[in-house]
């Protein structure tokens, strides 16, 4: 493994199901983060996590949960999937710190989903 | 409310000419700024950065200038590559923090 891996690359759900997307990053990245992509409105912070055991709330955190129960692993999970979680979903990860450079994210290849 | 937008939804440009993608931000409380590159099917790669505390950050073909009494980032490509044609984003952090607020994102195409 090499940086930041996402599974799966994509799914067809059908609406009202469970859906976990997972992340593991291989850097010993404090801080992860999971972001959603949709056309013209860029990346929205979902879910983020500082540091294993904590996790807090980004722009768009409704219909989502996040655990962070070790450094590597930020799995995202959909409780019961609707229409408009249909996105590419990014998993990402810094370093973190207050100081400058420390925030350079890194991204994993993304997830489709698709939300039926 | 956007507090980083991106106007330009698309931009082509010939190769060997200068590329200019611009940003505008509401925050005065942003302190760090990045831009992101992005092909199809593949997730954002970090280009380059800028501290607010300086007004221009060069590597390579890539020039990032930052005008704070504007509130306005540009990033310059010169010369411009076919390979530059991407999704381009720029993003802002809240002094201090880690999480990053992104622009809607411009397409850029470079003709050969």
């Amino acid at each position: 493994i090499a940086g930041i891996t996402q599974a799966p690359t994509s799914q067809i759900l059908a609406a009202g199901r469970r859906m976990t997307l997972r992340c593991t990053q291989d850097m010993r990245h404090n801080a992860m983060y999971w972001y959603r992509q949709d056309l013209g409105l860029g990346l929205r912070l979902i879910h983020y996590s500082n540091t294993a055991g904590t996790t807090g709330k980004g722009e768009v955190p409704d219909g989502y949960s996040v655990s962070r129960a070790n450094t590597d692993d930020f799995p995202l999970t959909l409780a019961s999937a609707v229409p408009s979680q249909t996105s590419v979903y990014f998993c990402a990860s810094s370093e973190h710190g207050t100081t400058a450079g420390t925030e350079t994210q890194y991204f994993g290849p993304g997830t489709r989903l698709l939300v039926l | 409310d956007q507090q980083v937008k991106q106007n330009s939804p698309s931009l082509s440009v010939q190769e060997g000419r200068i590329s200019i993608l611009n940003c505008d931000y509401t925050n005065s409380m942003f302190d760090y700024f990045l831009w992101y590159k992005k092909y199809p099917a593949e997730g954002p790669t970090f280009l380059i950065s800028i501290s607010s505390i300086k007004d221009k950050n060069e590597d390579g073909r890539f020039t990032v200038f930052l005008n704070k009494s504007a509130k306005h980032l540009s990033l310059h490509i010169v010369p411009s590559q076919p390979g530059d044609s991407a999704v381009y984003f720029c993003a802002a952090r809240v002094r201090s923090g880690n999480k990053l607020v992104f622009g809607a994102g411009t397409i850029l195409r470079v003709k050969s």
